[in-house]
């Protein structure tokens, strides 16, 4: 079965750097782009980035570019998500998911979240 | 980027009845369009793909339809598992943009 695994829920202060991960099995982790998508409570869905770990060929959303950075371990099927430099505006949940490419590309599989808290 | 707004943001149903959803996008996406569906404190799951393509394992009482800009989600008899969150997302360009959502309650 295709599962996502995601790190547990992060409390951080502002300033301080912080990596997420997001482990697949039951695929070809290689294969398939991930995405990353933020919820900030209460609020809907955000697309940030996606990633293919076959060559890690990045691409951001022009709203987090610049804002973290998606990077990915193919030989230990791990994507992951960082901040240089936290804020409390990055308070959310962050979701990865599988990224189904081709002519009825979907996000088909997700990871239950990672919460994210940052507060002085 | 491609603006994806989707109406009502909310609304109230009885088990049983009709219900539709809308998703307009700011610009032609041909049929690159999928619906999710979230309740709370979990992850979306797929509902829909490439605008009417039933995702496996989803009930059929959920259908879509549209081309182009205007799209639809409908939930032919609504059962209380189906209460949550619905949210369209559009799949032609990056960065691949989500509705701001659809709370679908308990009337």
């Amino acid at each position: 079965d295709v599962q996502l695994v995601q790190s547990g829920a992060e409390v951080k202060k502002p300033g301080e750097s912080l990596r997420i991960s997001c482990t697949g099995s039951g695929y070809r982790f290689s294969n398939y782009w991930i995405a990353w998508v933020r919820q900030m409570p209460g609020k809907g869905l955000e697309w940030m980035g996606i990633i293919y770990p076959g060559d890690s060929d990045a691409r951001y959303s022009p709203s987090f570019q610049g804002q973290v950075t998606i990077s990915a371990d193919k030989s230990i099927s791990t994507a992951y998500l960082q901040w240089s430099s936290l804020t409390a505006s990055d308070t959310a949940m962050y979701y990865c998911a599988r990224h189904q490419s081709g002519t009825s590309s979907n996000l088909d599989y997700w990871g239950p979240g990672t919460l994210v808290t940052v507060s002085s | 980027d491609i603006q994806m707004t989707q109406s009502p943001s909310s609304l109230s149903a009885s088990v049983g009845d009709r219900v539709t959803i809308t998703c307009r996008a700011s610009q032609s996406i041909s049929g690159h369009l999928n619906w999710y569906q979230q309740k709370p404190g979990k992850a979306p799951k797929l509902l829909i793909s490439a605008a009417s393509s039933l995702h496996s394992g989803v009930p059929s009482r959920f259908s879509g339809s549209g081309s182009g800009t205007d799209f639809t989600l409908t939930i032919s008899s609504p059962q209380p598992e189906d209460f949550a969150t619905y949210y369209c997302q559009q799949s032609y360009s990056i960065p691949l943009t989500f509705g701001g959502g659809t709370k679908v309650e308990i009337k």
